[in-house]
């Protein structure tokens, strides 16, 4: 019984290219995140969703876009790629409550050429 | 803004040896939550310990333990009796109640175990 579910685990695409990230958690959390993981291991957040509506959204380009057709799905779809997106990118969910740990999905390696 | 320091990109311990990974945070708030979390060669996310920050106690989990010192805002992992499988990324990370209530976290400690 997968938690937190990502689709695909890896995606290669051209620059220019348009994609998107499945995301999906079955455990009743109210809130999901986006991360992109660099090169260098480092996390950031990018986005969070609850309750459908768009929390925080840090500084990330507007090529990226969370998409949340219900609480348990937060797909990410990327336009215009490029080089610099390359990097693995975690969902996550959690309950709107910071005593809890967030899960996340096994990673999406992203490699754009 | 929260940050969240580790200062050891790298460490190494002996199998069956302990090894402390050090973290430190920066933060206003007074109400706060810390984690660790353990990233396998897997890629997977996997929560290794938590810690409330308004608890004294330090927590514990089997092998795994943590320095918690809030006035120095400190919050080390301690490892013991050190095995092959817990060879990983370890990091740091920090919560508030506060907006989106996502995960802070630090930069990483790659954890090697020799046999």
């Amino acid at each position: 019984d997968t938690a937190v579910s990502q689709t695909p685990k890896y995606l290669v695409t051209q620059m220019g290219n348009d994609k998107s990230i499945k995301c999906e958690q079955n455990l009743g959390h109210d809130t999901m995140y986006w991360y992109k993981q660099d090169s260098k291991k480092f996390l950031k957040i990018m986005f969070s969703y609850n309750n459908k509506e768009l929390i925080i959204n840090e500084t990330v380009p507007n090529r990226f876009s969370p998409k949340s057709p219900d609480k348990a799905h937060l797909n990410l779809h990327i336009n215009s790629l490029e080089l610099g997106d390359s990097a693995v990118y975690f969902c996550a969910s959690s309950l709107l409550t910071a005593n809890t740990e967030a899960f996340f999905g096994q990673g999406t390696r992203l490699t754009v050429v | 803004a929260q940050t969240v320091t580790q200062s050891q990109p790298e460490m190494s311990v002996q199998e069956a040896e302990t090894v402390t990974l050090s973290c430190t945070y920066d933060t206003s708030e007074s109400d706060y939550y810390l984690f660790w979390y353990k990233q396998p060669p897997s890629r997977q996310m996997i929560l290794v310990i938590r810690q409330e920050a308004y608890k004294q106690q330090n927590a514990t989990e089997n092998r795994f333990s943590v320095n918690f010192q809030k006035a120095a805002k400190s919050f080390s992992l301690k490892i013991s009796d050190s095995q092959l499988g817990d060879a990983a990324m370890y990091f740091c990370a920090y919560r508030i109640h506060e907006g989106a209530n996502n995960l802070f976290f630090g930069t990483g400690t790659r954890l090697t175990v020799i046999p």
